[in-house]
């Protein structure tokens, strides 16, 4: 079954750091490009960032750059999101997503929450 | 204004055929840009329902039934999702989405009920 499975999520006080990992399973996880989107309470969905299956590629979203920072490890079929300068604004669902650069968001997991709070 | 903008509400009818529509901001031309579609139902992460740019370049999502469909229409420079005979489960958000200027930028969506 083609997984995705988010951890690491949790509280945090704002200017905190936390980091987001991504499990992937039942597919050829170096093969694919991969994403980071995320969901405020009650919110629509907002795309943070991309990177691709040789890491070679990674672009970011204007509200998260120079905080965020994306990375993977191929040999552990995982994905990681390092959250840095938390604001109260970040708190949100974080969701990793397949998909490659400029196409589709094809696979979703259940998503992790984090909380930016004092 | 937003890149894209999509009514925050809408109703349909079970049977009924329902009209979601996506606009692009002025002087983002819609011809140029593949359309995408997600699902989004309370407590569950997105799912990709379909792409489409043109008859002749669409994708549906595996698993998606026929009666979802795109299209565009050019004199309004906006997307739209189509579904056919609406059903009880098809009640969620429904976002749109394109890539625009090295990133990826969804509407506000589209919150369907079905009365």
């Amino acid at each position: 079954e083609v997984q995705l499975v988010e951890s690491g999520g949790g509280l945090v006080q704002p200017g905190g750091s936390l980091r987001l990992s991504c499990a992937a399973s039942g597919f050829s996880f170096s093969s694919y490009g991969m994403n980071w989107v995320r969901q405020a309470p009650g919110k629509g969905l907002e795309w943070l960032s991309y990177i691709s299956s040789s890491s070679s590629n990674i672009y970011y979203a204007d509200s998260v750059k120079g905080r965020f920072t994306i990375s993977r490890d191929n040999a552990k079929n995982s994905l990681y999101l390092q959250m840095n300068s938390l604001r109260d604004e970040d708190t949100a669902v974080y969701y990793c997503a397949r998909g490659q650069w400029r196409d589709v968001f094809d696979i979703w997991g259940q998503g992790t929450t984090v909380t930016v709070s004092s | 204004q937003a890149v894209l903008t999509q009514p925050s509400s809408l109703s349909a009818s079970p049977g009924a055929s329902a009209s979601l529509t996506c606009t692009l901001r002025s002087g983002i031309n819609v011809r140029t840009y593949r359309i995408y579609w997600y699902q989004q139902k309370p407590g569950s992460p997105p799912q990709f329902l379909l792409r489409y740019n043109s008859d002749s370049d669409k994708q549906q999502g595996s698993g998606v039934p026929s009666r979802f469909s795109g299209s565009k229409d050019a004199s309004a420079n906006a997307g739209i999702l189509l579904i056919s005979g609406v059903q009880s489960e098809d009640e969620a958000d429904y976002y749109c989405m394109i890539w625009h200027s090295s990133a990826s930028v969804f509407g506000g969506g589209t919150k369907l009920t079905v009365l």
